[in-house]
């Protein structure tokens, strides 16, 4: 099963963009790497997801390397409501499970 | 509904005590899931229904907890005798799909908050 390596904590300054790195240096060719993000005192939230190129939506974007060894979750204009733990997960293949490490805890300071 | 409803959303429950705690997951959705999340850690995974399926129970720490989905909607997670060491959030996801087919974008609710005392 592919581990993933986050930093414990960011801060970021609101308006600012966000950038949140991951390393999955185990990652199968057919594994996706997907992000979710936890507001205190709520469940997780799904974010976005890849396989190899470039994704983005309503929420952030999604940029994974070449060789698919790191990705980086990038929040636009970060803003106070952004303040939680972000989770960045390589899901085992074919298991439905989802394996949540200790995340980065993102600060957005205002 | 609109999204995943847990209840009740908070439990205190005496050491040795029984208890149920329920999941009513995404109309329609066919997959549901339970996680525990201790004090500062990230959720763990307790077990995996596809409709009335129970297709992982592997996460279940002892034989204690026991789950259910009999209709293959709403969920039910049970703790029996309970101990100090279950006080945790308890987690329900649902997806529409089967995750193991691919797709991990599970909604989850917003848990239930169990403390033993």
């Amino acid at each position: 099963d592919a581990k993933t390596t986050q930093p414990t904590s960011m801060d970021c300054a609101e308006g600012r963009a966000a950038n949140l790195p991951c390393n999955h240096s185990t990652i199968s060719g057919n594994e996706y790497v997907y992000w979710y993000r936890q507001i205190h005192s709520q469940g997780p939230q799904y974010i976005i997801h890849g396989l190899k190129n470039n994704e983005t939506n309503e929420m952030a974007s999604l940029i994974i390397t070449e060789d698919r060894k790191s990705s980086t979750l990038i929040l636009p204009h970060a803003t106070l409501r952004d303040t939680a733990v972000y989770y960045c997960i390589v899901p085992p293949s074919n298991t439905g499970k989802l394996i949540f490490g200790q995340g980065t805890t993102l600060q957005v300071k205002p | 509904g609109a999204g995943v409803s847990q209840s009740p959303r908070y439990k205190v429950a005496k050491r040795g005590q029984d208890v149920a705690l329920r999941c009513d997951p995404i109309s329609g959705h066919v997959s549901l899931f339970w996680y525990q999340q201790a004090l500062g850690q990230g959720p763990e995974f307790l077990t995996y229904f596809q409709n009335e399926a129970q297709l992982d129970k592997s996460g279940l720490p002892s034989d204690r907890f026991f789950a259910e989905r009999p209709e293959g909607s709403v969920s039910t997670l049970k703790i029996q005798r309970t101990q100090q060491e279950d006080s945790a959030v308890y987690l329900c996801a649902s997806s529409l799909g089967s995750g193991r087919k691919g797709n991990y974008g599970y909604t989850f609710g917003s848990g239930t908050r169990l403390t033993v005392v």
